[in-house]
């Protein structure tokens, strides 16, 4: 069973610094790798996906990686803005079989501080 | 991008009534949707899979005959959570995938319902 881990469960931060937010998940075989931002008590808004073939994705401030053999993604925020706060989930999609579902991390809790 | 809504966005009600949230795709056609379950600093655990026209698929664990989920068309579901209870106040929010769910597709979230039980 695949499990996602989130580390650190919070983070605060002043503005202007640069963070990374960190990602593992137990089951290699994955088809793809997602991060989504989630507002309180709001939806989630995808980030960046990775597919499993690829090793980053950039969007802005934003860059992700993967590294798919040891379980592990990290989400990079340069210059961070107050804007940023918010939790920052990870998903897996499996690949094979019933490779629609999504399992997710608990999230990262992260506030930018003025 | 296309759109995904959720009504309500907030609904409280007395333990034992029925509460039906709606999930709609505004500008697509969902041929899969999905629906969540979030507890406080906890993951999104997935309840159901649903085809439109077809039964929904259940997790392991999700009472099927106390949450009915009904994917009546391409651009609704409803998810009813019958004779609730204060165990099932969480917040609850609905996926819209088109396209081939075996293959990359979109995916798109609702903005979530807030279920409070007294």
């Amino acid at each position: 069973k695949q499990e996602v881990t989130q580390i650190p469960a919070a983070l605060s931060v002043p503005e202007g610094e640069n963070l990374v937010l960190n990602c593992s998940f137990t089951d290699s075989a994955i088809y793809n790798l997602q991060w989504f931002r989630q507002d309180p008590g709001k939806g989630l808004t995808s980030l960046l996906l990775i597919q499993s073939s690829q090793r980053e994705q950039t969007s802005g401030r934003l860059n992700a990686s993967l590294d798919k053999s040891s379980g592990r993604s990290t989400l990079y925020i340069a210059a961070s803005q107050p804007g940023d706060s918010a939790t920052y989930l990870c998903a897996v999609r499996r690949s094979g079989g019933s490779n629609y579902k999504l399992t997710f991390g608990k999230g990262t809790l992260l506030t930018v501080n003025p | 991008g296309a759109v995904v809504s959720q009504h309500p966005s907030r609904v409280i009600c007395k333990s034992g009534t029925s509460v039906k949230i709606e999930c709609r795709s505004l500008d697509f056609q969902a041929t899969t949707m999905f629906w969540y379950r979030q507890f406080p600093k906890q993951s999104l655990m997935l309840m159901a899979t649903s085809n439109e026209g077809s039964k929904a698929t259940y997790e392991q664990g999700v009472e099927k005959d106390k949450f009915l989920i009904n994917h009546a068309s391409l651009t609704l579901s409803t998810l009813t959570v019958t004779s609730a209870h204060p165990e099932d106040s969480s917040f609850y929010i609905c996926r819209a995938s088109r396209g081939d769910i075996n293959s990359y597709n979109e995916q798109f979230f609702g903005p979530g319902t807030r279920l409070t039980v007294l």
